[in-house]
């Protein structure tokens, strides 16, 4: 079974700009969380989507937003950037929603740069 | 406020020897309590999880054990090998969250040395 896939891998935005990220999960899971991991802050919760649904968000800005497609794939875009949106974020997948006791599977991440 | 702590920025062990790694976490909400593994230029791996019901879990070289009453849970990798250098995060899930929402700690760079 291929494993969860993000593109692009490396994107440089310039501040102000908008940026889309794109997630496939693995065949079959129907949950899509989003992470962003940055130096200073580690690993953070952005939100989750479930039958194109947002279930859970985090505590990050209105300009951090997301959707999830009927084949389950989904997009996190990032309105008028700013030097602090630097980070890996990360796509996580999971079979079932509400499936906290079961492992999340993550992609490679897409490695943003705002300059 | 950081729910979810590990207070070891790294550790190095030597191959063979076992390693120890270490998570407190302040939220008594949390019930459920993973490891990830993770490499440079790759997402983090699932290691191995623990329901607050049980306070062992073993699978294979990997161990977790949990103290509710301390809020502290660790890993033990034994023996420890080169190919097990990488960061591990620990995270946690509260009952109170539907879905899959996880509290990550900041990491712990593990080095093991041939």
């Amino acid at each position: 079974k291929a494993g969860v896939t993000q593109t692009p891998r490396y994107l440089i935005k310039t501040r102000g700009q908008q940026v889309t990220l794109s997630c496939s999960p693995i065949s079959g899971h129907r949950s899509v969380s989003w992470y962003q991991q940055t130096p200073g802050q580690g690993l953070q919760f952005l939100f989750e989507y479930f039958s194109e649904t947002q279930r859970n968000k985090g505590n990050f800005p209105g300009r951090f937003s997301g959707r999830q497609f009927s084949n389950s794939r989904s997009e996190m875009n990032v309105s008028t950037l700013e030097l602090g949106d630097s980070a890996l974020y990360l796509c996580a997948s999971s079979p079932y929603r509400g499936a906290r006791h079961v492992e999340q599977y993550f992609g490679p991440g897409t490695r943003l740069t705002v300059t | 406020d950081q729910q979810v702590k590990q207070n070891s920025p790294s550790l190095s062990v030597q191959e063979g020897r076992i390693s120890i790694l270490n998570c407190d976490y302040t939220n008594s909400m949390f019930d459920y309590f993973l490891w990830y593994k993770k490499y440079p230029a790759e997402g983090p791996t699932f290691l191995i999880s623990i329901s607050s019901i049980k306070d062992k879990n073993e699978d294979g070289r990997f161990t977790v054990f949990l103290n509710k009453s301390a809020k502290h849970l660790s890993l033990h990798i034994v023996p420890s090998q080169p190919g097990d250098s990488a960061v591990y995060f620990c995270a946690a899930s509260a009952q109170e969250t539907s879905g899959s929402r996880l509290t990550f700690g900041e990491g712990t760079q593990l080095t093991v040395n041939p």
